[in-house]
């Protein structure tokens, strides 16, 4: 069964610093992987997804991941936070077979400060 | 205006009745999901539907029941013998292609009183 980490709880960072949010992960097979950003009592907001190719992957926001295999890793980051990515995010992964469950990790909270 | 609607936002239910909560999608999505968050513990999947007629049981499915009889709608009932229903309620969907991602709907929040 596919598993998704996020060994960060909460990730301080100044406003204008870089910024890199954790995700490790677990599946049989070729991966599927997202990131998502929630803001207090709402929805998730899909920003970014590996499937196959550049390892790098761009998304909204200025938001960027690397995927790294070997690593089974696909962390978030921005060269530069506002403080206005305070928020909490989420990463995924599906399965490429069967049903393609998606399971998601506990989420790290992001504070950007001015 | 398309998108995936949860309602009510907020839900208040005393103990020992069951309650609905509503998912309508007009995405044409095939593929519906339903995930309970808790703080700290991040969305875990309770059901989930690939086609009209037919789904299965998530994570922690215990407590909960689905139905799927038309695809824009996935209604997810929470019964009493779900032990610890306060929480926020997300609904998803999505094309089944591979490569797609899930939209989510704003979420309903169950309280217990």
């Amino acid at each position: 069964a596919q598993s998704v980490a996020q060994p960060e709880d909460q990730v301080n960072v100044a406003e204008g610093n870089p910024l890199t949010v954790k995700c490790t992960y677990s599946v049989s097979g070729n991966p599927y992987l997202f990131w998502y950003v929630q803001y207090p009592n709402r929805g998730l907001q899909f920003l970014l997804k590996y499937i196959t190719g550049d390892n790098l992957v761009k998304g909204s926001y200025g938001f960027e991941a690397e995927f790294n295999k070997s690593q089974t890793s696909f962390h978030l980051k921005k060269p530069s936070a506002l403080v206005s990515d305070s928020a909490l995010y989420f990463c995924a992964v599906r399965e490429n077979t069967g049903f393609q469950k998606l399971v998601f990790g506990t989420g790290t909270r992001l504070l950007v400060s001015p | 205006d398309g998108g995936i609607t949860q309602s009510p936002k907020y839900l208040f239910r005393k103990e020992g009745q069951n309650v609905t909560l509503s998912c309508e999608q007009n995405l044409n999505h095939d593929a519906m999901y339903w995930y309970r968050q808790d703080p700290g513990q991040g969305l875990r999947l309770i059901y989930y539907s690939q086609i009209v007629n037919d789904f299965q049981k998530g994570d922690i499915a215990e407590g909960y029941s689905v139905s799927r009889e038309k695809k824009e709608s996935f209604p997810l009932t929470v019964t009493s013998a779900q032990k610890n229903p306060t929480a926020f309620y997300l609904c998803a969907s999505r094309p089944t292609r591979l490569n797609t991602e899930a939209f989510f709907g704003q979420g309903t929040r169950l309280t217990v009183v």
